[in-house]
């Protein structure tokens, strides 16, 4: 099955600062590579996805890129706010729709 | 619009005993399922079901069971309760397409401890 690293496992940030969430993935076969935020006591959100034939996605201050031959994918975060702090999570799937997900990466955005 | 509750919201439970997770949706999503988060393993899905109906195993099904009567209820069972289900359990749903996206929308989660 798909097998989805994430690193790093925490990040701490100076307000106004980027942030870089990098993962991996194994299955040449995923298409598909959403990131999630999730807030404290909530459930994980979509906040950007990008499919295998695009290399990179934004939206406004996040951002997305792919690289299908290194088989990685990174979140970027730029100009961060204290709004920001939040675990995020990556994720890939494949033909049979699942999603395999990443452990998740502890943001803390310091003001 | 509500999209997707489950019940409840958190629950303390005795080993052995027998438990129901609810999950509802009402986006009409063909698909939906059930995840159990722990710390530092992220997202592991349990089960799946990809329409009314059907089922499926996930990544660690083992001492749960779910059914698909309808559109909108994807119930989660735990048979007889151990101390290792004590997890967050998240229920989600999607609209899978042929073109491979696969947005899933997420509950707000059920936090199960077993004593």
């Amino acid at each position: 099955g798909e097998n989805v690293e994430q690193h790093p496992s925490t990040l701490s940030v100076q307000e106004g600062d980027s942030a870089v969430i990098k993962c991996t993935y194994s299955d040449s076969a995923s298409n598909y590579f959403p990131w999630y935020k999730q807030e404290l006591g909530k459930g994980p959100q979509l906040i950007i996805d990008i499919r295998s034939n695009v290399g990179e996605k934004k939206d406004q201050r996040i951002a997305v890129t792919l690289n299908k031959t290194a088989k990685h994918f990174s979140l970027h975060i730029t100009e961060t706010q204290p709004e920001d702090s939040a675990v995020y999570f990556c994720a890939a799937c494949s033909n049979d729709y699942k999603l395999s997900f990443g452990a998740g990466t502890t943001v803390t955005v310091r003001a | 619009i509500a999209g997707i509750t489950q019940a409840p919201t958190s629950q303390i439970l005795a080993a052995g005993r027998r438990m129901t997770l609810r999950c509802t949706q009402d986006m009409r999503h063909n698909a939906m399922y059930w995840y159990r988060q722990d710390l530092g393993l992220g997202l592991r899905l349990i089960h799946y079901s990809n329409t009314a109906g059907t089922t499926g195993k996930g990544e660690v099904p083992d001492g749960y069971s779910v059914s698909r009567a309808n559109t909108d209820d994807f119930p989660l069972t735990l048979a007889s309760a151990v101390p290792s289900q004590t997890s967050v359990y998240f229920c989600a749903s999607s609209q899978q397409r042929t073109s491979g996206m696969n947005e899933q929308f997420f509950g707000p989660g059920t936090r199960l401890t077993v004593l």
